[in-house]
């Protein structure tokens, strides 16, 4: 059964600190992984990686993604109060019937504190 | 601005009783999903549609009910079959279903069991 499994749960951090969170997969038929931040209601798309080892990066946001341990990162730098919510970490693979649907992980919370 | 408007914010339902929750996208997206987020569980897929007249049933669609008889629009029914109906429901769109597109999501709608 596919499944993402994102680590960790939850994780609180005082301004100005690093975070890296964790996501890995075991999925058949692997296309890309999404990350997604969701502060109170609709999640927004920060990342979508498609190649190993090739880094994304927004601001203080970057992203990696290893093919082949099967996981991504998702870092942080000099964190914000405002960074404050849900991160969920998404797979897009390929069903057997040839359509593609969206396998998300369980979120980690992440809370900043001033 | 464009974009996808789910109603309404809150729904309370009573035992026995169906409700319908509402989706429209003004993206013109081809894609369209249901999901439900639960605390501490990731987000599911409920149903999809690829496109209008067409739809797919997710990991969990017993108990719920959609149309797309219009691009735009995707409602979704909560059935009385729906035993544990108390969630949090997002509704998403994408460009088309796979090709490596990033789903963009409204704001949700809260349901409660009175």
């Amino acid at each position: 059964e596919d499944k993402v499994v994102q680590s960790p749960l939850s994780l609180v951090v005082h301004e100005g600190d690093t975070v890296t969170l964790n996501c890995s997969y075991e999925v058949t038929n692997f296309r890309s992984l999404l990350w997604y931040k969701q502060e109170k209601k609709a999640p927004t798309f920060l990342f979508m990686l498609t190649s190993s080892g090739i880094e994304k990066k927004s601001g203080r946001l970057s992203s990696i993604l290893d093919k082949k341990e099967l996981f991504s990162i998702l870092n942080i730098t000099a964190t914000q109060t405002g960074d404050s919510a849900i991160y969920l970490c998404a797979v897009e693979a390929v069903q057997e019937s040839g359509t593609y649907k969206y396998i998300f992980g369980t979120g980690t919370r992440l809370k900043v504190l001033a | 601005d464009g974009g996808i408007t789910q109603s309404p914010k809150y729904l309370f339902r009573k035992e026995g009783q169906n409700v319908t929750l509402s989706c429209e996208q003004n993206l013109n997206h081809d894609a369209m999903y249901w999901y439900r987020q639960d605390p501490g569980q990731g987000l599911r897929l409920i149903y999809y549609s690829q496109i209008v007249n067409d739809f797919q049933k997710g990991d969990i669609a017993e108990g719920y009910s959609v149309s797309r008889e219009k691009k735009e629009s995707f409602p979704l029914t909560v059935t009385s079959a729906q035993k544990n109906p108390t969630a949090f429901y997002l509704c998403a769109s994408s460009i088309y279903l796979g090709g490596g597109q990033p789903q963009h999501f409204g704001d949700g709608t809260r349901l409660s069991i009175l």
